[in-house]
């Protein structure tokens, strides 16, 4: 199986801040990765596809990069709605596997 | 709009049979989608368990194949998962999910059940 790392496990922001999330994948996945939001108590959201289109609906401030092995998320101005956790994804082989998850709290 | 919504027991006894089913509406289940499970132990995060496409293809989770059927059943526009042979590290919150044929992305979600395996 692909493993997914990403850090920071946690990070603590202000609205405004812009925050960098990193997955990195235990073997290449070319353009392979997605992201997802989720809220406590809620389905994860999709956000990006192929490591950096954005979903339907998902503003701009989100963005993504990388490629084979080293990825971001990154949120160029932090909003009160995107305090959640937010998880990375292979698609490039079966099994699908998932980051840890890094939650971004509020400073 | 894509639904899904996840049904079946909330608790099944160590060693029993797990079994959900996911009800789709606003969207044929015979369309280019694969039909995805999901879940998330309590406070941990996301495994994916297997999906099915409409024409019987499946892709499971090698971790859980021994234990694990998905179906699918055109006229009721739905799919189901079972697991049997569960234990405690069976709990967990169970989604029901659409992943694109192309792609890879979950792009629609059910809210997810809780199962709980306990005596």
């Amino acid at each position: 199986d692909i493993q997914m790392t990403q850090s920071p496990s946690s990070v603590s922001a202000s609205v405004g801040d812009r925050v960098t999330i990193t997955c990195r994948a235990s073997q290449g996945i070319s353009n392979w990765l997605a992201w997802y939001q989720q809220k406590p108590g809620k389905a994860p959201k999709a956000l990006i596809f192929g490591t950096f289109n954005l979903q339907s609906g998902v503003p701009s401030r989100f963005s993504g990069s990388g490629s084979g092995t080293d990825f971001t998320l990154t949120i160029s101005s932090l909003q009160p709605e995107d305090f959640a956790t937010y998880y990375c994804q292979q698609a490039n082989s079966f099994p699908r596997t998932f980051g840890g998850g890094t939650k971004v709290e509020i400073k | 709009q894509v639904h899904l919504q996840e049904s079946g027991p909330g608790l099944v006894k160590p060693s029993g049979t797990l079994s959900l089913t996911c009800a789709v509406s606003g969207g044929s289940i015979t369309t280019s989608n694969w039909w995805t499970w999901v879940r998330q132990s309590p406070g941990k995060g996301l495994e994916w368990i297997g999906e099915i496409f409409h024409t019987g293809n499946i892709n499971y989770n090698p971790s859980l194949k021994s234990r694990v059927t998905i179906s699918a059943d055109k006229a009721m526009n739905q799919f189901s998962l079972k697991l049997n042979s569960v234990t405690a590290a069976d709990t967990a919150v169970y989604y029901c999910a659409r992943t694109p044929l192309v792609g890879g992305l979950i792009d629609y979600w059910g809210q997810g059940t809780l199962v709980t395996v306990s005596s």
